[in-house]
């Protein structure tokens, strides 16, 4: 089974940055991925780590420690349509998705 | 039609009825998708299809069926509803079953409420 853990609720005002952490337990690592959410809509793909390290791309970095079973995406310069869920998921040996039940980024004026 | 699209929009269902949720996708995927998503618990994997023709449970199976007879539809049946199924439904797709940094990609949703 997998065990993905992320904070519920996160404030941060408009042209801050934000680090939402992502801590996982599970059987077979195939890579972890960051998908955004906004209310009523649907996930859409933010960004993908297989290897460890930083990957980078526009205002938003993701970063990956598997021996840690860690994971943070970074979002810099925010601004007020950054306002979503944050969702981190897991990509077991199967190749299944295993979701966190994601990080709620709320960004103020 | 462009992307993976859902039907319906959202439903209201009486206890007990059947239901079939249509997914439908163009991208020529091979992998195709169900999960649920409920407030606090994130979207959690009902069943998929790594190809045409055959289909997989993943966490939360019963009470649900799928089949997958051709690449582009992925329906998913109630066959007797219950309240415990209320819930907002996502299909998605993926490349090549997923692997590499193929990701996901997700319909619009339905919101289903069985009373």
């Amino acid at each position: 089974g997998q065990n993905i853990d992320q904070p519920t609720e996160m404030t941060a005002t408009e042209g801050a940055i934000v680090q939402i952490n992502c801590t996982y337990q599970t059987s077979g690592f195939n890579g972890l991925f960051w998908y955004q959410q906004h209310a009523g809509e649907a996930p859409t793909f933010l960004s993908y780590n297989v290897l460890d390290g930083l990957e980078e791309k526009g205002r938003f970095s993701s970063f990956l420690s598997r021996s840690k079973g860690y994971s943070y995406l970074l979002l810099k310069e925010l601004q007020m349509k950054d306002s979503a869920s944050y969702l981190c998921a897991v990509r077991d040996g199967d190749y299944k998705l295993s979701f966190g039940a994601g990080t709620t980024v709320t960004v103020r004026a | 039609i462009a992307g993976i699209t859902q039907a319906p929009t959202s439903q209201i269902l009486a206890a007990g009825r059947r239901m079939t949720l249509r997914c439908t996708q163009d991208m020529r995927h091979n992998a195709m998708y169900w999960y649920r998503q409920d407030l606090g618990l994130g979207l959690r994997l009902i069943h998929y299809s790594n190809t045409a023709g055959t289909t997989g449970k993943g966490e939360v199976p019963d009470g649900y069926s799928v089949s997958r007879a051709n690449t582009d539809d992925f329906p998913l049946t109630l066959a007797s509803a219950v309240p415990s199924q209320t819930s907002v439904y996502f299909c998605a797709s993926s490349d090549s079953s997923g692997t590499g940094g193929n990701e996901q990609f997700f319909g619009p949703g339905t919101r289903l409420t069985v009373l």
